[in-house]
């Protein structure tokens, strides 16, 4: 179980338009997802972090105008890239968490979906 | 501040031991995971510690002592296919992770 998609794996864009990027929670109701965005041979970076029905919560330097976080639904959250540009092309990878009540086990588990590679023009 | 300090990179041997360290500093602490990260891909979750001792899951172990800021992630029997990154992400009272860059481990035959 915990499995997260994400859909589209790879897009590529011309300057100036919007992408959007879903996250879903395929076998288990996530109580928080999160957006990280990772360039090559750095760290993870949160952009923010969405709770279904309320705002998303957004990391400092992060626009939350132009990387628009929408969490519909427990097993859906999406992340629309509003006007990219040639610098916003990086790896986009979301999580979600799922509270684990076991004896020993984790509390709250992120699971994270496959990634999706943006590429603007 | 938060930090995390691992080695950038290690090197091991086909069906040798390796251990990684993983040293922090978090503001309140709620427990430590591990996540592998191959290349090009998403990080996988593999363990977490909240407790001081030794975690065992099949050929990954994992070890936290919470006074001294200190976990490692031990693999025994290295395989080829654990050629990876290995990401040590304490939780602080936010209950939010801190990354850090990770440990890029080479298997060699």
């Amino acid at each position: 179980g915990a499995v997260v998609s994400q859909h589209p794996s790879w897009v590529i864009c011309k300057s100036g338009t919007s992408v959007k990027i879903e996250c879903r929670s395929l076998d288990f109701q996530a109580t928080t997802m999160f957006w990280y965005r990772q360039f090559p041979k750095q760290s993870l970076m949160l952009m923010a972090t969405s709770n279904e029905g309320s705002k998303a919560t957004y990391e400092q330097g992060v626009e939350k105008d132009k990387f628009l976080i929408n969490h519909a639904s427990l097993t859906l959250s999406t992340l629309t890239v509003t006007s990219a540009h040639p610098e916003d092309s990086s790896f986009y990878i979301c999580s979600a968490s799922r509270e684990v009540r076991l004896a020993g086990g984790p509390g709250e588990t992120q699971y994270f979906g496959p990634g999706t590679r943006l590429l603007v023009l | 501040g938060q930090n995390i300090d691992q080695p950038t990179e290690m090197t091991a041997t086909e069906g040798a031991i390796v251990q990684i360290n993983c040293t922090y500093q978090t503001s309140g602490f709620n427990g430590l995971f591990w996540y592998q990260q191959h290349a090009g891909e998403a990080p996988t979750f593999l363990s977490y510690n909240v407790l001081d001792g030794l975690e065992e899951k099949g050929r990954f172990s994992s070890f936290l002592s919470r006074s001294k800021g200190y976990s490692y992630l031990l693999l025994k029997e290295l395989q080829m296919k654990d050629s990876a990154s290995y990401l040590c992400a304490p939780m602080d009272s936010n209950y939010q992770l801190i990354w850090g860059a990770g440990t890029k481990l080479i298997i060699k035959p």
